[in-house]
């Protein structure tokens, strides 16, 4: 089956600092990537993806590469701020079994302190 | 463009009620997913259609939960004789729903919030 691991539950960080929230994935042939970010009282919306092993996909001065031979999809942002507090979701998608199926991460909960 | 809406926001019920919750999709937008989130499980997937017909039912516990899509402009998932253990944020999300799934972006809404006593 399809699964997607981060194993950072919470990350902490002060403003400027460099983030990195590491996602590995497992399955078989060629996924779709995503990063998702969820703000309290909201749903989670679309930060970046990727669809093609090997590039790298990037928005608000965040970026992540597919790395089809590590199978990951690290996420990273040289300089963050407070307004990036939320939790990051790494998705993984791929049509299997007759159907299309979206696998999310368990998440990781990001906290910027002033 | 108003986005996803879920109504409503939050919903209490005692243990044994029914539950209805609703979900206006994208206009335009062919596919619609249902989600569950809890702090223990996170986001899982529960159903979704496409035009209409249930393409996918896997996610949904057999018993209690049914979700149908009468028309293109809304979605419902009904939870009969809820249980505390249902309760969670039920997030709807609908894509363009033209070609792949895999590959579309999904627009949340708000969610949800059902609260069983």
């Amino acid at each position: 089956g399809n699964s997607v691991t981060q194993m950072q539950g919470q990350v902490t960080l002060s403003e400027e600092e460099f983030l990195f929230i590491n996602c590995t994935y497992s399955t078989t042939g060629y996924p779709t990537l995503f990063w998702y970010v969820q703000y309290p009282g909201e749903g989670p919306q679309l930060l970046l993806k990727v669809t093609t092993a090997n590039n790298k996909g990037s928005s608000r001065g965040f970026e992540a590469t597919y790395d089809k031979g590590t199978t990951s999809f690290h996420l990273q942002k040289a300089s963050v701020q407070e307004s990036d507090s939320a939790v990051y979701y790494c998705v993984l998608a791929r049509y299997t079994g007759g159907a299309d199926r979206l696998t999310f991460g368990k998440g990781t909960q990001l906290i910027i302190q002033p | 463009n108003a986005g996803v809406i879920q109504t409503p926001r939050h919903k209490v019920t005692g243990k044994g009620q029914e539950a209805t919750l609703w979900c206006e999709p994208i206009s335009g937008h062919s596919a619609v997913f249902w989600y569950r989130q809890t702090i223990v499980q996170g986001l899982e997937f529960l159903t979704y259609f496409r035009n209409q017909a249930p393409i996918d039912d896997s996610g949904m516990p057999k018993e209690r939960f049914s979700a149908q899509m009468p028309n293109q402009s809304h979605s419902t998932l009904k939870i009969q004789s809820t249980q505390p253990q249902d309760s969670a944020v039920y997030l709807c999300a609908s894509s363009w729903g033209q070609g792949a799934l895999s590959a579309e972006t999904l627009y949340f809404g708000s969610g949800t919030r059902l609260t069983v006593l």
